[in-house]
């Protein structure tokens, strides 16, 4: 799997949107780019997944740059609930394929 | 709603006991994960599983072994604890035509003393 690279932190004002950059350079064209999410004692939660082209759900919009290097996780509207460590993941998808977190970027929300 | 539950939120054993963390599913995943998780280091897989009775190793398998006799449930054993191990151990699912991502447990604080 592609390695990815994340800014260790971030701060973001509640009620803006915060933008969670990601690199992955290496991206080979089978591999999707997954968000997942952690918050403080809680184990990680599925975000939002794309392979080439934007994507939006209920919790947040992923963009996907035409060369698939970098992508960008948006959270529209961060509220003190988002504060947490964002992990960016590419993957092949395979049935069994195992996830391969890094740091991660630890976001806090701010009043 | 997929639930991943983790038989303990918190679990203190000794040196050289042994130990079994107990992992249930309840929406027919064929994967299974388990991984640990310590400051600093991320989230590393121990071990995983694709199918009842199979078993993968992850990238830290050492000192760990698991036991999948049921589709629904996916134990991780310690054979003998070592302090090493205290750590926070995370199990996860999720289908195996996978779209959706992965389903995580809240999570197991074990404490070797």
């Amino acid at each position: 799997d592609a390695k990815t690279t994340q800014p260790p932190s971030m701060d973001c004002a509640e009620g803006r949107a915060a933008n969670l950059p990601c690199n992955h350079s290496t991206i080979s064209g089978n591999e999707y780019v997954y968000w997942y999410r952690q918050i403080h004692s809680q184990g990680p939660q599925y975000i939002i997944h794309g392979l080439k082209n934007n994507e939006t759900n209920e919790m947040a919009s992923l963009i996907i740059t035409e060369d698939r290097k970098s992508s960008t996780l948006i959270l529209p509207h961060a509220t003190l609930r988002d504060t947490a460590v964002y992990y960016c993941i590419v993957r092949v998808e395979a049935a069994g394929n195992k996830l391969t977190f890094g740091g991660g970027t630890r976001v806090l929300v701010k009043p | 709603d997929v639930k991943v539950t983790q038989s303990s939120r918190y679990l203190v054993k000794r040196t050289g006991e042994k130990v079994f963390l107990e992992c249930v599913q309840d929406m027919d995943h064929e994967n299974m994960f388990w991984y640990r998780q310590d400051p600093g280091l991320g989230l590393r897989l121990i071990y995983f599983s694709y199918d009842v009775k199979m078993k993968e190793k992850g990238d830290i398998p050492e000192g760990y072994s698991v036991s999948r006799e049921k589709k629904e449930r996916f134990s991780l054993i310690l054979e003998s604890a070592s302090t090493n191990q205290t750590s926070m151990y995370l199990c996860a699912s999720s289908l195996s035509q996978f779209l959706y991502g992965y389903t995580f447990g809240s999570g197991t604080r074990l404490t070797v003393v």
